[in-house]
């Protein structure tokens, strides 16, 4: 089975702190891929990843960045959290156009 | 750009009743279209998927989809939803060939509340 996994479910964070979403798969899968997800909104692509140091913007790539220094690996930084990034964050894996594998999500709260 | 619309934010049935989710999809082309699922604090999970040939689709817990092109529809079924259906339900799009790198559009999710 296709497991991706988040290194946190639950994370509260004071505004201006810099936080990192850490997101890993075991199946060697080229494509990553986070989101955030609000009610109301569905899932929001942030940033996306083709392969090892490739990056690509999202639809709502303001306020993250992103890194991936190995195949199975990709993290989110919020570089100075702020409290409208309060949101669930979503990381997902996939082998080219095929079905993403999703993890279990991080509920991110800034105070 | 494409785009994927649920039009109903909210859906109630009684159990052992039928259930027909919504999505429509603007885009040029047939693109792959898929259905996940999401249980309360969980990620999601894929029910179906459609990329060519027969256009209804069998996936799993008894979920089917079909897909219309004339009427750029991929519509969710269940003969009979049990409590355990109760979720969120999210219709997606992905844009196939050239740099799409299998982005996922998705619509705003139908959330599916089951009466016993």
């Amino acid at each position: 089975d296709v497991k991706v996994t988040q290194s946190s479910r639950y994370l509260v964070k004071r505004t201006g702190e810099k936080v990192f979403l850490e997101c890993v798969q075991d199946m060697d899968h080229e494509n990553m891929f986070w989101y955030r997800q609000d009610p109301g909104l569905g899932l929001r692509l942030i940033y996306f990843s083709y392969d090892v140091k490739m990056k690509e913007k999202g639809d709502i790539p303001e306020g993250y960045s992103v890194s991936r220094e190995k195949k199975e690996r990709f993290s989110l930084i919020l570089e100075s959290a702020s409290t409208n990034q309060t949101s669930m964050y979503l990381c997902a894996s996939s082998l080219m156009a095929d079905e993403q594998f999703f993890g279990p999500g991080t509920r991110l709260t800034v105070l | 750009a494409q785009s994927v619309t649920q039009p109903d934010i909210h859906i109630t049935v009684s159990e052992g009743a039928s259930l027909e989710l919504r999505c429509n999809y603007s885009y040029g082309a047939t693109p792959y279209l898929f259905w996940y699922v999401q249980s309360p604090g969980q990620g999601l999970q894929l029910l179906l998927k459609y990329f060519s040939g027969d256009t209804l689709v069998q996936g799993i817990k008894g979920f089917e989809a079909e897909f219309k092109r004339s009427q750029s529809s991929f519509n969710l079924r269940k003969p009979s939803v049990h409590w355990s259906d109760a979720a969120e339900y999210f219709c997606a799009v992905v844009l196939t060939g050239g740099t799409s790198y299998g982005k996922l559009t998705f619509g705003q999710g139908t959330i599916l509340t089951v009466h016993p």
